[in-house]
């Protein structure tokens, strides 16, 4: 069965530092792939996604996610966080050949907190 | 243009009775899918929704049925609740579905059953 894994489930850091979240995923065919992130108080709204082409994609808000197909990843990073990031980030994945399994498979979420 | 909504808010219930949940997508959205969130398994898939038909179905019992209508709101049903139900529940909209295209998410519907 597919699966998605988020590394880290609580995460916290300074202002300025440098964040990276880890999503591995487990299918091998062609995957299409999301990360979505709740502010606290907010809906779930979409960061970025990978559909084919760069692997590097760039999201809202200076959010960047790369994808490794041999390590089956998708980690986004930012290189300089605000207190305004703090909020829950969740990685979905769906592969995009698999008949009639249309569906997006999510990870648990991280939790981020920036402290200022 | 006005986001997902969902209706109510918030619900207790007692175990054994039944609920319906309500989502109004976005305005030209024929997608329509409904998620359980729980701390301990994250968003999990229930249904999803296209032009009235259930299109894709998630590993949840058969106490969960939805359906759309032709205007592309979507109910959501659990009948025979049980503890394990509390939840907050989804719906998300999309233009022509979750695999290609963004979802839009609704504030949520928490059930809390006693």
């Amino acid at each position: 069965a597919q699966s998605v894994s988020q590394h880290n489930h609580h995460v916290i850091l300074s202002e300025a530092a440098s964040l990276e979240l880890g999503c591995n995923y487990s299918y091998g065919g062609t995957v299409n792939l999301f990360w979505y992130v709740q502010y606290p108080g907010q809906h779930l709204q979409l960061l970025l996604k990978y559909f084919s082409g760069d692997p590097l994609v760039k999201g809202i808000k200076g959010f960047e996610a790369e994808f490794i197909k041999s390590k089956f990843s998708f980690n986004l990073r930012k290189p300089s966080v605000q207190w305004s990031d703090t909020a829950e980030y969740f990685c979905a994945v769906n592969a995009n050949n698999a008949g009639n399994n249309r569906k997006l498979i999510w990870g648990l979420g991280t939790s981020l907190a920036v402290n200022p | 243009k006005a986001g997902v909504t969902q209706t109510p808010r918030y619900l207790i219930k007692t175990r054994g009775q039944q609920v319906t949940l309500s989502c109004s997508p976005i305005s030209g959205h024929r997608s329509v899918s409904w998620y359980q969130q729980t701390p301990g398994q994250g968003l999990q898939f229930l249904f999803e929704y296209f032009s009235e038909t259930q299109r894709n179905k998630g590993n949840f019992p058969g106490r969960f049925s939805g359906r759309q209508f032709s205007n592309s709101r979507s109910e959501m049903n659990v009948s025979t609740l049980e503890l394990g139900d509390s939840a907050l529940y989804l719906c998300a909209s999309s233009r022509t579905g979750p695999r290609a295209d963004e979802q839009f998410f609704g504030p949520g519907t928490r059930l809390t059953v006693l």
